[in-house]
């Protein structure tokens, strides 16, 4: 199987603007969490999907949104971009999201906020 | 809340020599525990994880973490280690209840081997 895939790898933006990053889990998998990773904060839970509905949402200002489609890919959209908003974002995936279930992670998009 | 501590931000060792890499976690309720290993500019891989039953779990790479209630630890060791094992090591926690999908982390440990 393929492994959990993100778009795009690297990504710059300036303060202001708008971003979408896109993941697609492992086949068959439908739970997707995000997570962001900074030197400074480490690895923080930003929120997790499953059948399209967000089931858990980390201590993330509002600017941080997502959603997750039929397909079970899912997106996650930063607004209003500040320059502490410049990370690696994390998306993993897992087959039903259930306690205690490994969660497999894809390679990451690493933003640079200008 | 679920939190996690990693003692030691950073940890240095001889090949050969043994790997020790400490993680604590705070719950009321012993979570399912888990270790991850990520390499420079790629994503975390799974290298034990601890649900019920067992305490001492076999992970892959020749790891293996030991589940200690009484002590709220779950501590990864390598009894001798390799080169390629140098990477940053995470200790996380899901805490149960309703945290699905979410993987409480450690700070990370930076593994250092040294010919």
């Amino acid at each position: 199987k393929a492994g959990v895939t993100q778009t795009p790898r690297y990504l710059i933006k300036t303060r202001g603007q708008q971003v979408t990053l896109s993941c697609s889990p492992i086949s068959g998998h439908r739970s997707v969490s995000w997570y962001q990773q900074t030197p400074g904060q480490g690895l923080q839970f930003l929120f997790e999907y499953f059948s399209e509905t967000q089931r858990n949402k980390g201590n993330f200002p509002g600017r941080f949104s997502g959603r997750q489609f039929s397909n079970s890919r899912s997106e996650m959209n930063v607004s209003t971009l500040e320059l502490g908003d410049s990370a690696l974002y994390l998306c993993a995936s897992s087959p039903e999201g259930t306690l205690g279930n490994e969660q497999f992670f894809g390679p990451g998009t690493r933003l640079t906020v200008l | 809340a679920q939190s996690v501590t990693q003692l030691g931000s950073h940890v240095s060792v001889s090949e050969g020599a043994l790997v020790l890499l400490r993680c604590n976690y705070s719950s009321s309720v012993p979570p399912y525990l888990f270790w991850y290993v990520q390499y420079p500019n790629q994503g975390l891989q799974l290298l034990l994880k601890y649900t019920t039953g067992a305490t001492l779990v076999k992970g892959i790479n020749g790891f293996e973490a030991e589940f200690k209630k009484s002590e709220t630890s779950f501590h990864l060791t390598k009894p001798s280690a390799h080169m390629s094992d140098a990477a940053e090591y995470f200790c996380a926690a899901n805490a149960g209840g309703t945290s699905y999908g979410k993987l409480t982390f450690g700070q990370g440990t930076i593994l250092t081997v040294h010919p």
